[in-house]
């Protein structure tokens, strides 16, 4: 049973435009989420992250929405840039600690120039 | 920032062979390390929480007597895959966190291990 889920598992967008990255979590417990970015044969890299009690965080062109009754978070990457071109995992873990994180299975994004 | 780093970066070795993978935090010190494995086009499974001077922690299904882990110092652990078989071969990362409060985990680069 997957508690955090991305349910694309590609996504193509043009350079300059706007990435939208979805990740779905079935665990009300999560309290911290973040979002890591992994090129082929490297270890993922941390990207931005957000705590429950917020609905947004922003980090230069990257920024993370929750929606915690929805159970929904998407990362924003805009302008898209041809570097941006990676998986990109959704990731959340419980209060208490350090945690674990659970991961979702990815979402390759391509931005073709 | 916080940098870990991961050796060796690949392995390819015959089937009975015990491969040991080490993880270093450089520049912190990491009371708490995580071992993960990645299967192609798949996620990165939690197999163990590696705890500094304590037995390590290990997710269902993952056999401790196979996967070996050892957290000797703040800034070390390792992964020993025993007599390892074709079945092991996968991509394995280790992460640690950076202090006590809830922080990221940084990751290292990964270990490709190939068993023939």
């Amino acid at each position: 049973d997957q508690q955090v889920k991305q349910n694309s598992p590609s996504l193509s967008v043009q350079e300059g435009r706007i990435s939208i990255l979805n990740c779905d979590y079935t665990n009300s417990m999560f309290d911290y989420f973040l979002w890591y970015k992994k090129y082929p044969a490297e270890g993922p890299t941390f990207l931005i992250s957000i705590s429950s009690i917020k609905d947004k965080n922003e980090d230069g062109r990257f920024t993370v929405f929750l929606n915690k009754s929805a159970k929904h978070l998407s990362l924003h990457i805009v302008p898209s840039q041809p570097g941006d071109s990676a998986v990109y995992f959704c990731a959340a873990s419980e209060p208490s600690g350090n945690t674990p994180l659970v991961f979702g299975k990815g979402t390759r994004l391509s931005v073709i120039a | 920032g916080a940098v870990v780093s991961q050796h060796p970066s690949r392995v390819i070795c015959k089937s009975g062979t015990s491969v040991k993978i080490e993880c270093r935090s450089l520049d912190f010190q990491a009371t708490t390390m995580f071992w993960y494995r990645q299967f192609p086009k798949q996620s990165l499974m939690l197999m163990a929480t590696s705890n500094e001077g304590s037995k390590a922690t290990y997710e269902q299904g993952v056999e401790k007597d196979k996967f070996l882990i050892n957290h000797a110092s703040l800034t070390l652990s390792t992964l020993t895959v025993t007599s390892a078989h074709p079945e092991d071969s996968s991509f394995y990362i280790c992460s640690a966190i950076p202090g006590q409060v809830r922080q990221p985990q940084h990751f290292g680069d990964g270990t490709r291990l190939s068993i023939l």
